[in-house]
């Protein structure tokens, strides 16, 4: 089993639809929980950055952890076009930068105009 | 402009041969990270330092030399390319202060022959 699990997708939903990504993870160590952006031939692009459980608000962009349940989500309201790309969720036992991320797969999210 | 920058941003070259991809940041961050995107696999770890200096292992280090004689710069030797390391390598870097995220390079696609 990986550490991390994501579906790689694609996903396909219409313009204005609200989009729910995930990711499950087998390592109850992880303490610090990253989404990123990632447009084709660009490097990743933090989007949320969160500790914990809870829930972390940023424009259209929720990011939700639940640690007992080793699941974390990002909601995507309001989706446009320009929100086609890959994104990727990533953790790592400390905050400070120290350990290297383990990364989920990555999830194809394609919005229709 | 201040950020990340990895060079070159494309290369080809022949099994066996040594090669050098460069990554140079300009935030005197203290940590610096080299990972490989592949397909199925998503982005892996190769090697971190925390400083001048220090380095450590990651997932898939097996094949990879690093070093770091200044913070700005952590160039990654592939000493005798193999296929196998045909990848899409990024670099990343970080603030030593609590709780700052991994921040990215946009890669260098490199092809072994």
């Amino acid at each position: 089993q990986k550490e991390v699990e994501q579906d790689p997708g694609p996903l396909s939903v219409p313009e204005g639809a609200i989009v729910s990504l995930n990711c499950t993870y087998s390592n109850s160590a992880f303490q610090y929980f990253m989404w990123y952006r990632q447009y084709s031939r660009k490097g990743p692009e933090l989007l949320m950055y969160t500790y914990s459980s809870g829930n972390k608000e940023d424009g259209r962009f929720t990011a939700q952890v639940d640690k007992s349940s080793k699941y974390i989500s990002l909601f995507i309201r309001d989706s446009q076009p320009s929100d086609s790309a890959t994104y990727l969720c990533a953790m790592t036992h400390s905050g400070g930068g120290a350990d290297g991320l383990t990364f989920g797969k990555g999830t194809h999210l394609i919005i229709q105009p | 402009d201040a950020g990340i920058t990895q060079s070159p941003r494309y290369k080809i070259t022949e099994t066996g041969r040594q090669v050098t991809l460069m990554c140079h940041q300009t935030w005197s961050h203290s940590y610096m990270f080299w990972y490989r995107q592949d397909l199925g696999h998503g982005l892996r770890l190769i090697y971190y330092s925390a400083a001048a200096d220090i380095t450590d292992k990651g997932e898939v280090s097996d094949g990879y030399v690093v070093s770091r004689s200044k913070t700005e710069n952590f160039p990654l030797t592939l000493e005798s390319a193999t296929r196998s390391q045909t990848s899409v390598y990024f670099c990343a870097s970080s603030d030593s202060q609590v709780n700052q995220p991994q921040h990215f390079g946009d890669g260098t696609r490199l092809s072994i022959l």
